[in-house]
């Protein structure tokens, strides 16, 4: 158990569909993270949040969109995904206060799109 | 910017046997260095990291790392594995003076496969 909860473990949508895949830690972290991992590639990183706000954005198509509504909180909100977009979607968190912190990772949601 | 390559992307070993991991990297700037790993139906979780001093790191399951600043190279042995190693792992670097946040780039993965 690493303190992060990610919902849900698995998640089957339609191109069409709209869905939100959720994180919550209660570490007293700062620094909150979402995670593509494919098979065969190396993990994407593509949004970071310090102190609630988004500090990255790594040209994640605007069909991906992150909510941080506050510190233990983090939400990526799918709409119109591509088949491509299956993978698995790692949140993570780290305390925020050094560079050489670990991340701490919850268990992931697998999305399959339709 | 930086990178890593993770050679290989499977790794079967028989149980006890000695097994080590390939992980080279490349970087402008300075770097930290951190071996994840992940077992089935897991996210990720840290075995070592290396930030400075002694080059050999060990993690409290018997891993352990070298780094290696000529070959820009962090490998991960151990001298006698289980089968409850079986996982994937993944090497990592990081920034140094990154700020609050981590700038961590992964490794594409390699599968340690323990046979009974």
């Amino acid at each position: 158990e690493t303190g992060v909860t990610q919902t849900p473990r698995h998640l089957v949508m339609g191109m069409t569909n709209k869905k939100s895949l959720k994180c919550e830690q209660h570490l007293g972290h700062n620094a909150m993270y979402w995670y593509k991992q494919s098979a065969k590639k190396p993990l994407e990183l593509m949004f970071v949040y310090s102190l609630e706000e988004r500090v990255e954005n790594n040209s994640v198509p605007s069909r991906f969109s992150p909510e941080c509504p506050n510190s233990s909180h983090l939400f990526l909100h799918l709409h119109t995904l591509q088949p491509e977009d299956s993978a698995l979607y790692l949140c993570a968190s780290s305390p925020g206060q050094t560079s050489n912190e670990k991340l701490f990772f919850g268990s992931g949601t697998q999305l399959s799109v339709l | 910017a930086q990178s890593v390559t993770q050679l290989d992307s499977q790794v079967p070993v028989f149980e006890e046997a000695p097994v080590e991991l390939r992980c080279n990297y490349s970087s402008s700037v300075s770097v930290y260095l951190f071996w994840y790993v992940q077992y089935p139906n897991q996210g990720l979780q840290l075995l070592l990291k290396y930030l400075s001093g002694s080059t050999l790191v060990e993690s409290i399951n018997g891993f352990e790392a070298e780094f290696n600043k000529s070959q820009t190279s962090f490998h991960l042995r151990k001298p006698s594995v289980h089968i409850s190693d079986t996982a994937e792992y993944f090497c990592a670097v990081s920034p140094m003076n990154s700020g609050g946040y981590q700038k961590v780039t992964f490794g594409i993965g390699t599968k340690l496969q323990v046979i009974p």
